[in-house]
């Protein structure tokens, strides 16, 4: 296993147009986040799943935004009718389930919205 | 969530031992410290945890006084390859399975 991936790395898209990413774990994993990351700022929290279950959701996941891990293992996240301020950096990070547990962040994909 | 303070940039030179400190004055009882390192374009990554004390692993050490209100994160002999942003990040594992909750970090910049 080399790591969690995330695809693509890179998309453009239209405002309003639909984007999907998809995030691939380490396998034994059980535990899935999704963060964005805005120029110049930290990770912010979007959502997690463990095992196929989501959890628990930030505020800041409108409801243009849905993400699904249906086997418990790959997850993806959906972003409907973007907008120019959905511009940032997607990142996804796995880990074992408990406390204090290291994430492993993937690559991440950078969208961008004309 | 305790809130955390770090400086927002560093120069250092090649060779030299670099210092960060964070400030974490409302930490709780149950609150671990964990830094992360990003390289541009590129995820975080895991660089060392503590809860009081020092604690040291192959890559830095980190310091935790008897308060545990602040902390530094010591990085021997940088090199050029340790230019990247260095997050604080404290919280005690259990808020939303253990999300992780960045600041804006230091950025720290290694000169040749």
């Amino acid at each position: 296993d080399t790591g969690v991936s995330q695809n693509p790395r890179h998309k453009i898209t239209k405002r309003g147009q639909n984007v999907t990413f998809r995030c691939d774990p380490i396998s034994e994993h059980n535990r899935l986040y999704w963060y964005r990351q805005t120029l110049g700022q930290g990770p912010e929290f979007l959502t997690y799943f463990q095992n196929e279950a989501q959890l628990e959701k930030s505020r800041l996941l409108s409801d243009r935004f849905s993400a699904e891990r249906p086997k418990g293992s790959f997850s993806t996240l959906e972003i409907q009718r973007t907008e120019q301020g959905d511009s940032a950096m997607y990142l996804c990070a796995s880990s074992l389930e408990g406390p204090h547990n290291e994430q492993f962040f993937g690559p991440g994909t950078r969208l961008t919205v004309l | 969530l305790a809130k955390t303070t770090q400086p927002i940039s560093m120069d250092s030179y090649e060779g030299q031992e670099v210092n960060i400190t964070c400030s974490h004055n409302n930490i709780a009882t149950n609150d671990y410290i964990t830094w992360y390192q990003q390289f541009p374009s590129q995820g975080p990554r895991f660089i060392i945890q503590g809860y009081k004390t020092k604690v040291t692993n192959e890559v830095a050490s980190l310091f935790i006084p008897a308060d545990r209100k602040s902390s530094t994160l010591s990085l021997p002999r940088v090199s050029l390859s340790d230019t990247a942003v260095y997050y604080c990040l404290v919280g005690d594992g259990n808020n939303a399975g253990n999300m992780l909750t960045f600041g804006g970090g230091t950025r720290l910049m290694v000169k040749p």
